[in-house]
């Protein structure tokens, strides 16, 4: 199984300020078509993960452009440019290039 | 809107089978997409319990595959999971899901709500 390793465990945030976490693959998620399959979900309180990224860095349908996506082959990083209050909660990433699809441990964001 | 609903079992007993199933609504699962189950067990991280495309292409966790069945029902337009001789460590959080397709990188875009399932006597 691949394994996801997400830092940090905790992110204490000010809102205004950006935030970035970092996901790393036991191997290379790269298919050869050139997309990274990787997602990164947010978990708010009390409610089920939602999609904010898909392949890596494509933003899902209604995502503010204050998220982003990037990295290559194991290493991938979440930015957030400005937090806000409502972007509180755990972050997941997750890889979809093999079976079974497999998730990172989790960094949970709180207002500091 | 597509929306995903699980039943709630709620507590199952040891050494029994869970069972679960997902309605939806706002699209035909027999359309297409990947359908599947998620939990999450207290302290520990999401895992992936298996997904199925229609009825012909079906992947299981290997952790799990020795315990679980996922089924779908088109006439009713729901899938079901079953898993089988239970314990605690089976204790989660299930949810049903919906998984893309390769040109959203199988990325799971609707989510039901979760329904925790407790194994006790």
């Amino acid at each position: 199984d691949i394994v996801m390793t997400q830092s940090p465990l905790s992110l204490p945030v000010t809102p205004g300020e950006p935030a970035s976490i970092s996901c790393r693959s036991s191997q290379s998620v790269l298919n050869s078509n050139g997309y990274n399959y990787v997602d990164w979900y947010l978990q708010k309180p009390g409610q089920s993960p939602q999609l904010l990224i898909y392949l890596g860095s494509n933003r899902a349908s209604g995502v503010p452009d204050r998220f982003s996506g990037s990295g290559s082959g194991t290493d991938f990083t979440l930015r957030i440019s400005r937090v806000e209050a409502g972007d509180v909660g755990v972050y997941y990433c997750m890889q979809t290039l093999q079976t079974p699809l497999t998730f990172g441990g989790g960094t949970k964001v709180e207002i500091k | 809107q597509v929306q995903l609903q699980e039943s709630s079992p709620g507590l199952v007993q040891p050494s029994e089978t869970l069972s679960l199933t997902c309605g939806v609504s706002g699209y035909s699962i027999s359309s297409g997409y990947y359908w599947g189950w998620i939990r999450q067990s207290p302290g520990k991280r999401l895992e992936w319990i298996g997904a199925m495309y229609h009825t012909e292409n079906v992947y299981y966790n290997p952790s799990l595959s020795s315990r679980v069945t996922l089924s779908v029902d088109t006439s009713k337009n729901q899938f079901s999971l079953k898993l089988k001789s239970v314990t605690a460590a089976d204790t989660a959080v299930y949810w049903c899901v919906r998984i893309g397709d390769d040109v959203s990188g199988y990325s799971i875009d609707y989510w039901g709500q979760g329904t925790l399932v407790t194994v006790s006597s």
